[in-house]
């Protein structure tokens, strides 16, 4: 069974300043999936990023990007010129390159608060 | 097009009473997956349907809870006898087919049940 470790439970930057979340994971699988969710106050699931684990290129969307190091199992979220509107919570998730049996496993989020 | 619709968004329920979560998936999408969300936690799968069948649903209760997605209407979770310990958001997802974008689902906003 896969598991995946997110050690911080709340990280707080000031608003522009640049913050990075951290991710671990455990699988025996050689190919695989992993993204990051971000969940506002709303509490809709919204995809951030996505990779995939046989691309050595670390994904890039806009003020968001991923160091995926596979065989350190480090999948961690780095966000820019971070905003207001960034306060979330943010969940690490993994998926097998099968589609999953069980979908997506999940991390316990880590509550990003951007202070103003 | 209408995303992922969830009903009641929230519902309290007394303990032994039942709980019924409806979901309708975006349009055009046949996959449903169940996820709870217990407070301060990441999300947990519980099920996962194509219309009329149960692919995996070894994430659910043993006991008390059910899942089911018709060919018509809407996937209902159903908690039978709600125990305090059932409170908690629970959210649907759903995908066009299930491969086509490994990771590509799309969330409702989540139904909170309170059992009081």
């Amino acid at each position: 069974a896969q598991t995946v470790t997110q050690s911080q439970p709340e990280m707080s930057v000031q608003e522009a300043e640049t913050v990075t979340l951290s991710c671990t994971y455990d699988t025996s699988e050689s190919n695989y999936y992993l993204f990051w969710y971000k969940q506002p106050p709303s509490r809709q699931m919204i995809l951030v990023i996505r990779q995939e684990a046989y691309k050595q290129q670390n994904a890039t969307e806009n003020r968001f990007s991923v160091n995926f190091q596979k065989a350190a199992k480090s999948f961690s979220l780095k966000i820019s010129d971070s905003q207001l509107g960034d306060t979330a919570m943010y969940f690490c998730a993994f998926m097998d390159s099968g589609g999953g049996a069980d979908g997506l496993t999940f991390g316990k989020g880590t509550h990003l608060i951007i202070q103003p | 097009n209408a995303g992922v619709m969830q009903n009641p968004r929230h519902l309290v329920r007394r303990r032994g009473q039942e709980a019924r979560l409806r979901c309708s998936p975006m349009k055009g999408h046949s996959h449903v997956y169940w996820y709870r969300q217990l407070p301060e936690e990441g999300l947990k799968f519980m099920v996962y349907l194509q219309k009329e069948n149960i692919i995996d649903e070894s994430g659910m209760p043993k006991e008390r809870f059910s899942a089911e997605f018709p060919k018509e209407g809407p996937s209902i979770l159903r908690i039978q006898q709600v125990v305090r310990g059932d409170s908690a958001a629970y959210f649907c997802a759903s995908s066009p087919v299930r491969q086509t974008i490994p990771g590509e689902l799309f969330f409702g906003e989540g139904s909170r049940l309170t059992v009081l």
